[in-house]
């Protein structure tokens, strides 16, 4: 069965600092890939996907992501984390289109 | 243009008691998606729709749960009867066929 690992339950970095969300998936053919923020108070928020072609998939707020096949990983990664960066960061394979199975979740706290 | 909505935002009910949740997507999206999380775990699917017609409700938890979608616009999730580990978050998601899927906010579920 399709499972997704997000190693870190809570992270906290200070604001300027650069970010990395773990991310590692179980998944028998090629994935879809995604990457979703939840902002207190708010819905899910899709930051980036990745489907296929190049593995570095650029998203909004300056979020990227690199898909390594050999590594079955899909980390996330901002070079410099801002105050409204605080929120919940859900990773997620697609079985087929939107059907998604997420990962339980990373809180990041920025601290200034 | 208005996101997906969600009604009611939270929720308390006793237990045995009957909730319905409701769900009003994206106009225009046939596919409609419901999502639950439980306290510290997973986001988890439960089903899709496609227009009015349920696609995959492989994720449905048991037969206290009733989901409709009357007309392919707005969907309800009907809890009946409550029970205690029901409570957690209920997402709904709209998309457009197989592309980004739009979360709403969430209804909050509390069964006491």
């Amino acid at each position: 069965a399709q499972s997704v690992t997000q190693p870190d339950i809570h992270i906290t970095v200070s604001e300027g600092a650069s970010l990395e969300l773990r991310c590692n998936y179980s998944y028998g053919a090629t994935p879809y890939l995604f990457w979703y923020v939840q902002s207190p108070g708010q819905g899910l928020q899709l930051l980036l996907k990745y489907f296929s072609g190049d593995t570095l998939v650029q998203g909004i707020k300056g979020f990227e992501a690199e898909f390594k096949r050999s590594q079955s990983s899909f980390n996330l990664r901002k070079p410099s984390v801002h105050w409204s960066d605080a929120a919940e960061y859900f990773c997620a394979v697609g079985e087929y289109g939107n059907k998604l199975v997420f990962g339980a979740g990373t809180i990041l706290r920025v601290k200034s | 243009e208005a996101g997906v909505t969600q009604f009611p935002s939270h929720s308390v009910i006793e237990k045995g008691q009957t909730v319905t949740l409701r769900c009003d997507p994206i106009s225009g999206h046939d596919n409609l998606y419901w999502y639950r999380r439980v306290m510290g775990k997973e986001i988890k699917f439960l089903l899709h729709f496609v227009k009015e017609s349920k696609q995959d409700e492989s994720g449905m938890p048991n037969n206290r749960f009733l989901a409709e979608r009357t007309g392919g616009t707005y969907s309800t999730l009907k809890v009946q009867p409550a029970e205690l580990e029901d409570s957690g978050v209920y997402f709904c998601a709209s998309s457009q066929q197989e592309t980004e899927a739009f979360f709403g906010q969430g209804t909050r579920l509390t069964v006491v």
